[in-house]
């Protein structure tokens, strides 16, 4: 099972809610990430949790606020966001750190994302 | 950082035929090269990837090249069908058997004509 499941699919949100977004997978991984996707666009990199910590904060606004509740279950709270903000929220899961030796990739899977309307 | 760029941003080709997909990166600590299909409504999802110590990989009908010394990697798409519509990303990564950074490049539409 590869499966990332992200929750809600669709939200829709005014400048001043405050909302959450959810991510739970049960592959074991360690190491999980949240990317913002616009239109037309690559995913871009957020935050990365390794091992619950917060690892990588690619310098995301503060209306933004992640939370690794334990290694199964990625969240991102949301509050006063701007409509510029509108995008697909993307989570993913990878085993996290390997040894060398191992031979293992570091593969990251995708849930199918949150498309985040903001009004 | 890594900048990756990837060519070209639309590819139409008739069923059967191949289709390549181009990619450049210019960090040389990059060393993990994963591809990326994303249909309409779902999340990226793996199909091939390489790492340096590799030139080539095929997996049935997709094959991956990479040219370390000048810092590019190939999709090749062999016999496309249908269901192979959809956007490509590549992306670079220092495999650093941690938190692997992706950075992806900017995308491909890949259509098939039937």
């Amino acid at each position: 099972d590869t499966e990332v499941t992200q929750t809600p699919k669709h939200l829709v949100m005014g400048m001043t809610n405050k909302k959450s977004l959810k991510c739970e997978q049960h592959m074991g991984h360690r190491a999980m990430y949240w990317y913002k996707q616009k239109a037309k666009k690559p995913p871009e990199l957020m935050f990365v949790y390794s091992y619950e910590k917060l690892s990588i904060n690619e310098s995301v606004p503060s209306r933004f606020s992640p939370e690794c509740p334990n290694s199964s279950l990625l969240n991102l709270h949301l509050h006063a966001l701007q409509p510029e903000d509108s995008a697909l929220y993307l989570c993913a899961s990878s085993q996290g750190i390997l040894r060398r030796s191992s031979g293992k990739k570091n593969i990251q899977y995708f849930g199918a994302g949150t498309r985040l309307s903001v009004l | 950082g890594e900048n990756v760029e990837q060519h070209p941003s639309t590819l139409s080709v008739q069923e059967g035929d191949s289709a390549v997909i181009k990619c450049t990166y210019s960090d040389s600590a990059s060393n993990y090269f994963p591809w990326y299909k994303q249909e309409l409504g779902k999340g990226p999802q793996l199909i091939i990837d390489i790492r340096s110590n590799v030139g080539e990989k095929k997996d049935q009908r997709i094959a991956v090249t990479l040219n370390k010394t000048a810092k590019h990697f190939s999709l090749h798409i062999t016999e496309t069908q249908p269901e192979d519509s959809a956007v490509y990303f590549c992306a670079a990564s220092p495999a650093n058997f941690g938190n692997e950074k992706l950075t992806f490049g900017t995308g491909t539409r890949l259509t098939i004509i039937p």
